[in-house]
């Protein structure tokens, strides 16, 4: 059974730009939840999508969005990109909504805003 | 947000030896999560521990929770080098708003070959 596949692996982007991050959760898996990870304040709850809803929301600006597709495959979009917006992009699947069982991670997509 | 928060930050030991790592949390629980990053990559799931849970073995992996401290602690035992990550605990918000898993700062845990 193939794992959570996170892409792109790398990226740079510029102060201003935006950014769409992919994730394909492991077959099945209906529940993508997604973390931001910075040295400074550790992971970070996003959002969490079960069945294309977003079931929850942490406590980010409004210029990061996602969304889910029917086939359980989510994206992530960060807007108006800040230098503070550098981390890893961490995205988790579950089989079951609320993300509060086993998660299975990606490998992450690590974004740095220049 | 409530967080879990890991002892000690670092911690360095020598192949053969044990490793402990403790983790403090502020809410009621349904359960408490340990995971592994190697440096760099994605997150692996370890053991979940549920609230009714005191104890729990997992190959070289014993957990234990205390509830009524709201505490955790994670032991290694016969570490070895392949164990060097950073390790996590994440609980969940029983009762509370949030519906997600809420992780701690980590121990970054090295084992010296």
């Amino acid at each position: 059974k193939a794992g959570v596949t996170q892409t792109p692996r790398y990226l740079i982007k510029t102060r201003g730009q935006q950014v769409t991050l992919s994730c394909s959760p492991i077959s099945g898996h209906r529940s993508v939840s997604w973390y931001q990870q910075t040295p400074g304040q550790g992971l970070q709850f996003l959002f969490e999508y079960f069945s294309e809803t977003q079931r929850n929301k942490g406590n980010f600006p409004g210029r990061f969005s996602g969304r889910q597709f029917s086939n359980s495959r989510s994206e992530m979009n960060v807007s108006t990109l800040e230098l503070g917006d550098s981390a890893l992009y961490l995205c988790a699947s579950s089989s079951r909504q609320g993300s509060t069982g086993e998660l299975f991670f990606g490998e992450g997509s690590r974004l740095t805003v220049l | 947000s409530q967080q879990g928060e890991e002892d000690p930050q670092a911690l360095s030991i020598q192949e053969g030896e044990n490793a402990t790592m403790n983790c403090s949390y502020k809410t009621s629980i349904n359960n408490l999560q340990w995971y592994r990053q190697n440096s760099g990559r994605g997150l692996v799931h370890l053991i979940l521990i549920r609230s009714n849970e005191r104890e729990k073995h997992s190959g070289r992996l014993r957990v234990t929770l205390d509830t009524s401290k709201k505490s955790s602690s994670l032991l290694i035992t016969a570490s070895r080098a392949a164990d060097t990550a950073s390790y996590f605990c994440a609980t969940d918000d029983y009762g509370g708003s949030q519906g997600n898993l809420i992780f701690g700062k980590g121990t970054k845990l090295s084992v010296k070959p």
